[in-house]
């Protein structure tokens, strides 16, 4: 079975900082996703980022990138420029890779980030 | 265009009594998921239907629990005899899965949750 450990449960940055969010997983598959979700106080949860096991090179939207070393079974988050509205809840999650299409999705205990002007 | 909704949007319920929470997919997505997310926890997977089927139901904590999704697109997650241990927020998320490719056309998409409270 597969699990996603999340040890930091809060965590605080100054406005225009960068901060990192810690993840690691366990599986025995090779062919997997890793993702990283947010959730603001209205509870809805927002892809904020995806990575392919098999893809080497982390994968980047905008101010969010990941650190991802598939040997040691960690998935990093780092934050540039931190703003206010990053606010949320974080969530660490893993899917298996079926042809291309995700399975369903296995997520950590999250983590608080709090974002101070 | 709309996306995930889920009513109502907050449940509070006796325990024993029965629940239904509806979810209505984004437009055309044929894979529909519930999770369950109990306080300070991430969610966790109950199940998934390909279009009318329930193709993976192995995350229901037990005969309770029960889904439908007699036309492939509004979905009804179906709890009996409602005990304490049930309040949860309960997610639900739609997709358009596509094979063998890379796109990430795939990604789940969630609703905004129904919080059912059991007295």
């Amino acid at each position: 079975a597969q699990t996603v450990t999340q040890s930091q449960p809060e965590m605080s940055v100054q406005e225009a900082e960068t901060v990192t969010l810690s993840c690691t997983y366990d599986t025995s598959e090779s062919n997997y996703y890793l993702f990283w979700y947010k959730q603001p106080p209205s509870r809805q949860m927002i892809l904020v980022i995806r990575q392919e096991a098999y893809k080497q090179q982390n994968a980047t939207e905008n101010r969010f990138s990941v650190n991802f070393q598939k040997a040691a079974k960690s998935f990093s988050l780092k934050i540039s420029d931190s703003q206010l509205g990053d606010t949320a809840m974080y969530f660490c999650a893993f899917s298996m890779n079926y042809g291309g299409s995700q399975g369903n999705l296995i997520f950590g205990k999250g983590t608080k980030l709090s974002v101070k002007p | 265009g709309a996306g995930v909704s889920q009513t109502p949007s907050n449940k509070v319920t006796e325990k024993g009594k029965y629940v239904e929470l509806r979810c209505d997919p984004i437009s055309g997505h044929t894979a529909l998921y519930w999770y369950r997310q109990s306080l300070g926890q991430g969610p966790e997977f109950l199940i998934y239907f390909q279009g009318t089927g329930a193709a993976d139901d192995s995350g229901l904590p037990n005969d309770r629990f029960f889904a439908v999704r007699p036309e492939g697109s509004v979905s009804t997650l179906k709890i009996q005899r409602t005990e304490r241990g049930d309040s949860a927020v309960y997610l639900c998320a739609s997709s358009s899965p596509g094979a063998g490719t890379s796109g990430g056309t795939d990604t789940q998409y969630f609703g905004p949750g129904t919080r059912l409270t059991v007295l």
